[in-house]
């Protein structure tokens, strides 16, 4: 069975630029969360979706960064437009549901630097 | 989320068993304790999750205290490809939102 999947691997931008990345959760689960992930420290949580519905985007800074889940299945992260400061892992997880004991299945991430 | 507290690093010879403790002194009745790793350049890797009874799994073992209060993951047989960072998590609202931490460097000593 495929893992979730994530593209692309690595980016480099400069600031100001837009970049986008992918996601591919595996197949029939229905939940999908966004992380973001600096270096030394955990993730964190930047959006959860249920099916196509997202349902926590507390941490998502609503000024530069969207995402779209389009029917319910893969999903895409944007941010517009990029600034230094986010230069970071970006993290993609799925799991069946979101309750208790359905664990959450990473991605590899998207490393990105902004120059 | 309930706090934890993890020491930042740990030591384990090869082939010994790695215990890795965790405090959740303010962890509530219905709070699961989660445990996931992190090895260098990879997603974080779901391990075990409990909330009262140890619970043992093909990849490890989770002890919690009587009282909740701790709890320990245990490697049995830690190999060098166990060396990650390890979080202890209690989520307050299930699995649906994890705060991670940063968890305990597990350094495994050939």
């Amino acid at each position: 069975e495929a893992g979730v999947v994530q593209s692309p691997r690595y980016k480099i931008i400069e600031k100001k630029q837009p970049v986008a990345f992918w996601c591919n959760p595996i197949s029939g689960h229905n939940t999908l969360y966004w992380y973001l992930q600096n270096l030394g420290q955990g993730p964190e949580l930047l959006i959860r979706y249920e099916n196509e519905e997202a349902v926590d985007d507390s941490q998502l800074p609503k000024d530069r960064f969207s995402a779209e889940r389009l029917k319910g299945v893969d999903s895409t992260l944007k941010i517009q437009p990029a600034e230094l400061g986010d230069s970071a892992v970006y993290l993609c997880a799925s799991s069946l549901n979101g309750g208790d004991g359905n664990e959450q299945f990473f991605g590899p991430g998207t490393r990105l630097t902004v120059l | 989320d309930a706090k934890t507290t993890q020491p930042p690093s740990m030591d384990c010879a090869e082939g010994r068993a790695a215990n890795l403790p965790c405090n959740h002194s303010t962890i509530s009745g219905n709070e699961y304790v989660y445990w996931y790793r992190q090895i260098h350049s990879q997603g974080p890797q779901y391990i075990i999750h409990g909330l009262k009874n140890n619970e043992t799994n093909e990849m490890a073992s989770l002890i919690i205290t009587e009282d909740r209060k701790s709890s320990t993951l245990i490697l049995p047989h830690a190999t060098l490809r166990d060396t990650a960072v390890y979080y202890c998590i209690v989520p307050r609202f299930g699995n649906e939102k994890l705060t991670f931490g940063t968890g305990t460097r597990l350094t495994i000593i050939p």
